[in-house]
Parts: structure tokens; sequence; C-alpha cells
């Protein structure tokens, strides 16, 4: 199956620093990325989907100048949380389609701390 | 909007036991349904798919899920859980038009299974 790479897998930084973290596929070429973050004993929520080479969509309610979202190729997209504040601090996950498949693949997320 | 209901947040049982968890989505069009399995310490993976076809689709490790479309129901059985198998499950549909499909999570089923 695809592996789906992400990094860093664990972040700390101090409020109103900016954090980005890089997702990559490393099995195909990944037209679609999708971002997610996860509360504790919640589930996973839905961030934004982003197509390689076009802005990202985001879900309501999510800040699109807060977590900036590049899908620079077709194997990297980059989530970047902006001035973070401890609300923030949360498990970014972000997972992966190729072309038309029916199927994605999740990375093993990052868990970023917000002091 | 679509959603999905997992009956049960938290389950125990004792190894060799059957195992049935239980998924209700509520959606009115054409849907696909997937249950994902997160082991401890892991990322998400793929534990079987339903598009079309044989309502029982049968996935990994021995797992299998029943579509019942007059139920809006899908869940997922083994006859016989391992230790290996405590996890969080999630029953994950995903509906809407080619472009804008999107994977919607629910709340999850944490599975212990004792020794």
């Amino acid at each position: 199956g695809a592996v789906v790479s992400q990094h860093p897998s664990r972040v700390i930084c101090k409020s109103g620093t900016s954090v980005k973290i890089e997702c990559r596929s490393l099995d195909f070429q990944a037209t679609t990325m999708f971002w997610y973050r996860q509360f504790p004993k919640q589930s996973l929520m839905l961030m934004a989907t982003s197509n390689e080479g076009s802005k990202a969509t985001y879900e309501q309610g999510v800040e699109k100048d807060k977590f900036l979202i590049n899908h620079a190729s077709l194997t990297l997209s980059t989530l970047t949380v902006t001035s973070a504040h401890p609300e923030d601090s949360s498990f970014y996950i972000c997972s992966v389609r190729e072309g038309g498949a029916d199927t994605q693949y999740f990375g093993p997320g990052t868990r970023l701390t917000v002091l | 909007a679509q959603s999905v209901s997992q009956h049960n947040h938290h389950v125990i049982l004792s190894e060799a036991a059957s195992l049935e968890l239980g998924c209700n989505y509520s959606y009115g069009g054409t849907v696909n349904l997937f249950w994902y399995v997160q082991y401890p310490g892991q990322h998400l993976q793929l534990l079987l798919k339903y598009f079309s076809g044989d309502p029982l689709v049968k996935g990994i490790k021995g797992f299998e899920a029943e579509f019942i479309k007059s139920k809006f129901s899908f869940n997922l059985r083994k006859p016989s859980v391992q230790w290996s198998d405590t996890a969080e499950y999630f029953c994950v549909p995903r509906a809407g038009s080619t472009g804008f499909q999107k994977l919607v999570f629910g709340t999850g089923t944490r599975l212990l299974v004792s020794p």
C-alpha cells in the first residue's frame, strides 16, 4: 500500500510563532491531499482539501489565513499554522489520494503543542 | 449533510470472542463506505471498503462488513478477535458529487481485547 510520511512527528512551539508541517506521498503522485485535525478522544475533522497546483478548499469554520496549505508538487503538501496559540494544539493528519482512485492513505500524524 | 453514528464508543472483549461494531450513516444518495483502523501509536489503515456489488465485503485480517442499504448500516464483524485487534475503529462514509467527495469520520469505537 501507499506510504505517506509527515514531518515532524512532534513539535512544540511558543505562542505566536508559526509552524510548518510537511506531508509526503512516497509511493505515488498524489493529485489530492487532505488535512485533518484530531482532538484528544475525538474523531478526525477535515480541515481542507488541496489539489496540486491550485488553491486549497477549506471546510467551513477553518481559517484559511491561519492554516496555510501549499500543495506545491504531486508528492508534497505543507500545512503552516501561523501565529499559533495554545488552542491550536492538536494532532494534525494528512492523507493522500492518487488521481481518480477511491482510497485515501493516511500519514502518521504530527502532534503540535503550543505553549 | 451526511453523518455517521457508531453505536459503541468502547468495547471490551476476550480473545476468541466474536465482534460486531455497529455503524449507521445518514445520506440519501450514493455513498461509498470504509472502515479504517488505528492501532496504538500507528496511523490510520484501511480495513475494507464498499462501493457497489456484493454487500458483504471482506477486508484484511479476517474482518468483514455488511452493507444493508435499507438500514443505512455498514456493521463490521470478525468471528474471533485476537489481542492484536486492540485498536480504534472508524466507520467512514464518503458522499458527495465527484470532485467534492470527502470522508466523514465518526467518533470511532475503541476496542480492547484482553488476552
